[in-house]
């Protein structure tokens, strides 16, 4: 059974300071690791998709990494509008998403 | 283009009560998944559908129930409703059954049952 362990589960951060959020995952045969953004009363929205050890991807503020045996989300210079919960996810084989519980992050002005 | 659109927002039900949540994948979409996120957890899948066939079915009990018609729509039925029922259900569509995992999810339906 796949699984995905995510940390903190909450994280506040000032505007600027930059931080990681991790991701842990035990699958049988990964198809893809999946990064989403989720703001309150909404439903997630796609960031970025990992599929083998050493992949990096960038976007804006975001950079997704992936090992092995986890990935890491890292948040540059963070604002604002940044604030949300971002949640991990794989796919093995021809199997849905397992998501993780999430990491808040709040980022203060 | 329009996104995945849900139907209702929110809704108040009481035990016992049957509920219909609706779903409209993005246009050329022909996959729908259904996932539950209770109230500080990520999303659990319930159901996907693709060409209207059931494609995948998560463990939840036999009260739960979808379909997805010919334009490729989709409906959640779930009967019998339980406390435990109360929760977003995130409808989500892709263009292909064995997708990346870049799914289009919608703004959700949240469901209390009192």
């Amino acid at each position: 059974e796949d699984q995905v362990t995510q940390s903190p589960e909450a994280l506040r951060l000032q505007e600027g300071e930059s931080s990681s959020l991790n991701c842990s995952y035990t699958v049988s045969g990964l198809r893809g690791l999946f990064w989403y953004r989720q703001d309150p009363g909404k439903g997630p929205e796609f960031l970025f998709t990992l599929y083998s050890a050493g992949e990096e991807k960038e976007k804006e503020r975001l950079k997704a990494t992936l090992t092995k045996k986890e990935s890491f989300l890292h948040i540059t210079a963070p604002k604002p509008e940044d604030s949300a919960t971002y949640l991990c996810a794989v796919k093995s084989g021809y199997s849905t998403l397992t998501f993780g519980k999430g990491t808040m992050l709040l980022v203060s002005p | 283009d329009a996104g995945v659109t849900q139907s209702p927002t929110h809704l108040i039900k009481t035990r016992g009560q049957h509920v219909t949540l609706r779903c409209s994948p993005i246009s050329g979409h022909k996959s729908v998944s259904w996932y539950q996120q209770v109230l500080g957890q990520g999303p659990q899948f319930i159901f996907q559908y693709y060409e209207k066939e059931e494609r995948g079915r998560g463990n939840f009990p036999d009260r739960f129930s979808a379909r997805q018609f010919p334009n490729y729509s989709s409906e959640l039925n779930v009967n019998a409703l339980l406390l435990g029922d109360s929760a977003l259900y995130l409808c989500a569509s892709s263009f292909r059954f064995s997708n990346t995992g870049e799914l289009f999810f919608g703004e959700g339906s949240r469901l209390t049952v009192l």
